[in-house]
């Protein structure tokens, strides 16, 4: 069964610090696809990154950088020189093709905190 | 992308009530999704709705309790029927953008129920 786990409930990290949050999920797909979304205290979700099972390629996108491994099936974000205004609920997501139906399985999120 | 509001963005309401939520999309979108977040919590999907056909319940949700309306593409309406003080959520609904498997989503509907 596809399952996302985000083991990090919460992570408190001083302005500056480099800060890694963890993804691993479970799929029986061979086809899917990973998401990162942030929910800042305002409560709304915003999309950040998807990746696809077939592209193992990692991304950057200035701070912020994703690393993609299926043999270990982890998909973990990395904040460089994290900021105050990176505080927030970070959740990892799958879905999978073969569901036809475009779910999204949501990890239980984590929690960050940059302190100034 | 896809621009989304929802209305109302709170609100608070007797147990027994029932509290329609709607869902408003600036382009055409074939899927919409229904999650509820509850404190603290991460997203549970509560229904899909496709235009033009009934939409589609997880486990744990019915109906009757979360009908769902979906009359055109570009908007859909979420009712929380008969409230209890344990449906007190954040209910955010998302769109699916066609081929690119990436979901959007509203500002959410932060419900308390006394």
């Amino acid at each position: 069964a596809q399952k996302v786990t985000q083991a990090q409930t919460e992570i408190s990290v001083v302005e500056k610090e480099d800060v890694t949050l963890d993804c691993v999920y479970e799929t029986r797909d061979t086809t899917y696809y990973l998401f990162w979304y942030k929910q800042p205290p305002s409560g709304e979700l915003v999309f950040l990154i998807r990746r696809n099972s077939f592209d193992e390629q990692n991304e950057i996108s200035g701070r912020y950088s994703w690393n993609f491994q299926k043999s270990t099936s982890s998909f973990n974000f990395t904040i460089t020189a994290s900021q105050v205004v990176d505080s927030a609920v970070y959740f990892c997501a799958l879905s999978e093709e073969g569901s036809g139906t475009y779910k999204y399985i949501f990890g239980t999120g984590t929690r960050l905190k940059v302190l100034a | 992308s896809a621009v989304i509001s929802q209305k109302p963005s709170r609100d608070i309401c007797q147990r027994g009530t029932s509290l329609t939520i709607q869902c408003q999309v600036d382009s055409q979108v074939t899927m919409m999704f229904w999650y509820r977040q509850q404190p603290g919590q991460s997203l549970t999907l509560i229904a899909t709705a496709n235009q033009g056909s009934e939409a589609t319940y997880e486990s744990g949700f019915v109906i009757d309790k979360f009908p769902i309306s979906r009359p055109n593409l570009t908007f859909s309406t979420l009712t929380v029927s008969n409230m209890s003080p344990e449906d007190s959520s954040i209910y955010l609904c998302s769109v699916e953008v066609a081929e690119a498997y990436e979901q959007y989503f509203g500002p959410g509907t932060r419900l308390t129920v006394t």
